[in-house]
């Protein structure tokens, strides 16, 4: 299985909302990402996990709020969001966040704050 | 800090040959990769480069030089299903000690017939 896969595919939320992104991965891989791209643009990175626990954070909002229950899974909660923050969501995962192992990108959640 | 500059766009005929630059400026290089990217969906890795030279994948090859700070993604006897933005993507090792993946802004290809 060479697979990441997220749910939901489409997000449509108003900004008092609390919704939240999965991702999943059965590859054994210990990093995982999630990254945010706008339209036109480069998919910009937000958090990295590592061996479960956060390693990078993108000074990223705290309306956006990751949380890894373990290694295959990877969620991204969201609260009180802003228009500004409609975009694609991408999960990503690697072997290890070092080393040479690309990154294996899952389809994304196309969010829409209203 | 990490700097990655690429074209914006550019466009080719089917059955040709096209190379999209990428130069970069990064602390702690730690490899480069090329990701194609179609409209809505996710990227999808092409190559990747680490050390210098060129790498071979079928249509692809993607080249590297670390002195100069730039590499370039070939594709050859290009089809339709080419047309894409094209990612280069520069490992950076950051002040405390993680790596991340830090992605140009992209050149989207137009190949016409």
């Amino acid at each position: 299985d060479t697979e990441v896969t997220q749910t939901p595919k489409h997000l449509v939320m108003g900004m008092t909302n609390k919704k939240s992104l999965k991702c999943e991965q059965h590859m054994g891989h210990r990093a995982m990402y999630w990254y945010k791209q706008k339209a036109k643009k480069p998919p910009e990175l937000m958090f990295v996990y590592s061996y479960e626990k956060l390693s990078i954070n993108e000074s990223v909002p705290s309306r956006f709020s990751p949380e890894c229950p373990n290694s295959s899974l990877l969620n991204l909660h969201l609260h009180a969001l802003q228009p500004e923050d409609s975009a694609l969501y991408l999960c990503a995962s690697s072997q290890a966040s070092s080393g040479s192992g690309e990154q294996f990108f899952g389809p994304g959640t196309r969010l829409t704050v209203l | 800090g990490q700097n990655i500059d690429q074209p914006t766009e550019m466009t080719a005929t089917e059955g040709a040959i096209v190379q999209i630059n990428c130069t970069y400026q990064t602390s702690g290089f730690n490899g480069l990769f090329w990701y194609q990217q179609h409209a809505g969906e996710a990227p999808t890795f092409l190559s990747y480069n680490v050390l210098d030279g060129l790498e071979e994948k079928g249509r692809f090859s993607s080249f590297l030089s670390r002195s100069k700070g730039y590499s370039y993604l070939l594709l050859k006897e290009l089809q339709m299903k080419d047309s894409a933005s094209y990612l280069c993507a520069v490992r950076g090792v950051m002040n405390t000690g993680f790596q991340k993946l830090v992605f140009g802004t992209g050149t989207r290809l137009l190949v016409s017939p």
